[in-house]
């Protein structure tokens, strides 16, 4: 079946690093995928999106590039803050549901 | 901006007791979601609904159950709380169920004692 798997966190970076969180999946056809965050104490909320392959979804300084060869969506952003420590959490459309990976905790230190 | 509220924060309740948790939301959107958000498993589905007085089983939908008499409002029903059922519940709502964004509320943290 179709599935999601994320690197295992909490991923610790300093203030300015680089930052990649690996999600990669497994799906018939071709799926959209979606990158979640849930900040402390708060609900889940899109952070970006890719529909087809190729597609590059970005938002707050962060993307992702749908890769139909490797099946991956890797997050990125080029210079993290302290405010984006959150769970980020990837997920694929199957079947009108979404599927999730096991989120990933940021950390980020001053 | 859409808004997806949950009737509580924070639960505690004893084994055996019924726990009904509520979710409103205020866009009209068709589609509702309960999860249940564990440590290193990410959110599992519980149930999911297209329409009123609609529901579907999702991937765990073992000891609770749902009720959406109103298209702004999609309950899930713990029949008789177990500690098993300790969790982080997250409810959604959609426009629709597929490609479109999935609205979260805050999410309501269960201890069952």
């Amino acid at each position: 079946g179709n599935s999601v798997t994320q690197m295992e966190g909490p991923v610790t970076l300093s203030e300015e690093a680089f930052l990649t969180i690996n999600c990669t999946y497994t799906a018939t056809g071709y799926p959209s995928l979606f990158w979640y965050v849930q900040y402390p104490g708060e609900g889940l909320q899109l952070l970006l999106k890719a529909t087809k392959a190729d597609d590059k979804g970005s938002n707050k300084g962060f993307e992702a590039t749908y890769r139909k060869e490797t099946t991956s969506f890797h997050l990125e952003k080029g210079s993290v803050q302290v405010s984006d420590s959150a769970v980020y959490f990837c997920a694929l459309d199957s079947n009108y549901q979404l599927i999730w990976g096991a989120g990933t905790k940021l950390i980020i230190k001053p | 901006d859409v808004k997806v509220t949950q009737s509580s924060r924070y639960l505690v309740k004893r084994t055996g007791e019924k726990v009904f948790l509520e979710c409103v939301q205020d866009m009209d959107h068709e589609n509702m979601f309960w999860y249940r958000q564990d440590p290193g498993l990410g959110l599992r589905l519980i149930y999911f609904s297209y329409d009123v007085k609609m529901k579907e089983k999702g991937d765990i939908p073992e000891g609770y159950s749902v009720s959406r008499e109103k298209k702004e409002r999609f309950s899930l029903i713990l029949e008789s709380a177990s500690t098993n059922q300790t969790s982080m519940y997250l409810c959604a709502s959609s426009e629709d169920p597929g490609q479109e964004t999935q609205y979260f509320g805050p999410g309501t943290r269960l201890l069952v004692l």
